[in-house]
Formats: structure tokens, sequence, C-alpha cells
């Protein structure tokens, strides 16, 4: 049973473009919801996280909106640059932990110039 | 600061061998753990710890086994490897207490033949 969904498996979006990622969970027990960027070769690397005690959470170009009731979450790259394409993976944990991880199967995120 | 060091980077193991994958922190970080990554998978614990001596089971942990001796290293072991253990193995660390960003080594890609 996959307790993490993640949509799209493969993204090309055009530099200057928004990249959406959306992520659905089953697990009500999950309150801690990161996105980790990996590149090829490299370990996953932390990009941005949120708790559900909040709908939406900003740094930078990078937004998280998180929908309680729907069980959803997204990340939105905003002006998406080259430089951000590399695969994206969501991940829930519970007790407001990250020591057990479950995570999405990966989204390859493909910005052109 | 070399973070997390995982050796060695690539493996080729015959079916039923053993062998270890090396996890090195240098951060003083109390919590380690162990990842597979598999194609179209994500990526799946394996096994984690929060300090020198405590060990607990992740997702996957049939066929591996770890131990904690010091807070600087975090060994996985393969007792008797199978073609199904080919995977590329992240480790990853992070402070106590929980929620502290998790980094991730660079992985070693074992392959079992």
């Amino acid at each position: 049973q996959q307790q993490v969904k993640q949509s799209p498996q493969s993204l090309i979006v055009q530099k200057g473009g928004i990249s959406i990622i959306n992520c659905a969970y089953e697990n009500t027990a999950f309150d801690y919801f990161p996105w980790y960027q990996q590149f090829p070769g490299k370990g996953p690397a932390l990009l941005i996280a949120i708790r559900p005690d909040v709908s939406e959470k900003k740094e930078g170009r990078f937004t998280i909106s998180f929908n309680k009731s729907a069980k959803q979450f997204s990340l939105h790259i905003m002006d998406s640059q080259p430089g951000d394409s590399a695969t994206y993976f969501c991940a829930a944990g519970s007790g407001g932990s990250n020591y057990k991880l479950t995570f999405g199967k990966g989204t390859l995120l493909t910005v052109n110039p | 600061n070399a973070g997390v060091t995982q050796t060695p980077k690539f493996q080729v193991l015959k079916t039923g061998q053993s062998m270890t994958l090396q996890c090195a922190q240098d951060m003083n970080h109390e919590y380690m753990s162990w990842y597979r990554q598999d194609p179209g998978m994500g990526l799946r614990l394996i096994h984690y710890s929060v300090g020198a001596g405590i060990t607990d089971q992740g997702e996957v942990p049939n066929g591996y086994n770890v131990s904690r001796s010091t807070t600087e290293d975090f060994p996985l072991r393969l007792l008797s490897a199978a073609p199904s253990q080919t995977s590329v193995y992240f480790c990853a660390s992070s402070q106590l207490p929980s929620g502290n960003t998790i980094y991730f080594g660079e992985g070693s890609w074992l392959t079992v033949v």
C-alpha cells in the first residue's frame, strides 16, 4: 500500500514557467511534510518542509501548499530555471518526527532554456 | 567538515556474500539512518538510530543489520546478499530533536549478481 502518492512522474517546463508537483497521503497520523531535491549522482537535499498547522509556506521561489481536509500537498516552483532540473520527492512523517519518513516515488523535472 | 561520508561508492557482490556499507558523519549528529532507493520507488527506510547503542527498524529491514557503537559511525551489514538487494543506499544524519534538517550522503551503488 503506497502511503504517499506523487504526480506527475515527469514534468517538462519552459524557463520562467511554474512547476507544480502534487502529493496525496492516506495516513492521517502524518504531520510533517518535507520536499527533497535530488541531482543525478547525489543524495537528496531538503528543500522546504511544512507542518499541518499552516496552509502555505514560501521560501524564495519554492512554495508548499497544504490542504489538510483533502490530505494533499503540493510544491510550486515559480520562475523555473534550468538549474532546477532534478528529481523531486515529497515525503511524510508522523509524531512531528522526521525519523521515519515515507517518500513518494519522485518527479523528474526538466526545465528547458 | 566532510558531512556524511559513505564508502564504498560502488560495489559488486555475488549472491550469498556478505559486506558492510560504511557511513560516517563529523557533525556530532545523534540521529542516523539508512535508506535504499530503487527506480520508480522513492526512498525506503531500512534502519535508524537516535544515539549510540540505540537502533530501530524501518520499513524494509529484512536482510540487513546495523549497530551504533559510536556517535560518528553507523555501518549497514548485508548478511547474505540477494539480487533483490541491488539498489542505491543512502546514509543520513540529523541533530536531535526531531524536525531538524536531515543530511544525506552521496550514496553507495550496490549490485548483487
